[in-house]
């Protein structure tokens, strides 16, 4: 079983239009991540959650908006889609107790081709 | 703040050579630190770790060591294969829930 799964893989679609991309996680982790890859791989923290809460949110245009319905799992939905947002998003998660290293756990990557 | 930088890309080595990428980091306090490596088309992958100062991490034949004194995470191994290919991204996370990661460095190794 895949313990970090995002859907879907792949994704093209044409400016202006509205998206969404799913992740759930098995590890029974509490903080879960959306992080942006762009061309040349720099990874950028867009938000994290933790036990459904929004505790990170970088300067994202909101046009992006998270959505934590329980613990396992954290949606991106992205409104009016522009062609900056093609990038590969990658979902994560966490597990952040006291003593735990917080190691992340990635999903494969949605990679996401506005046109 | 809290950031990391790692050596630029890309390096190319040949088969069996010696391989160092470096990383030094700031961030408040004694943060846990990481090497993820992102093989093409997947996703990032915990190659190593260490949570304290003068920890090495090691895990197919890479390691790291620590260095609070530099600040530094730097990545090594003593032979690499081809199968090494891949984008290794240096990380730090301090207690909060905040990983940072550098901006990946592309090693290609030639038979």
């Amino acid at each position: 079983d895949t313990a970090v799964s995002q859907t879907p893989k792949y994704l093209v679609t044409q400016m202006g239009n509205d998206k969404s991309i799913k992740c759930e996680q098995n590890l029974g982790h509490d903080t879960m991540y959306w992080y942006k890859q762009d061309s040349k791989k720099f990874l950028k923290i867009m938000f994290s959650y933790n036990n459904k809460e929004l505790i990170i949110n970088e300067t994202v245009p909101n046009r992006f908006s998270p959505k934590s319905p329980d613990k396992a799992h954290l949606n991106l939905h992205i409104n009016s889609l522009e062609l900056g947002d093609s990038a590969v998003y990658f979902c994560a998660s966490s597990l952040n107790v006291a003593g735990d290293t917080g190691e992340l756990f990635f999903g494969e990557g949605s990679r996401l081709t506005v046109l | 703040g809290n950031s990391v930088t790692q050596m630029e890309g890309p390096v190319t080595l040949s088969e069996e050579a010696f391989l160092t990428i470096n990383c030094t980091y700031t961030a408040t306090g004694y943060p846990s630190l990481f090497w993820y490596v992102q093989y093409p088309g997947e996703g990032l992958q915990l190659l190593l770790k260490a949570t304290k100062a003068d920890d090495k991490g090691s895990n197919k034949g890479f390691e790291a060591t620590y260095r609070k004194e530099t600040t530094s995470f730097h990545l090594e191994k003593g032979s690499v294969q081809v199968s090494d290919s891949a984008v290794y991204f240096c990380a730090r996370k301090p207690n909060n829930n905040d990983m940072r990661f550098g901006a990946g460095t592309r090693l290609t190794v030639k038979p």
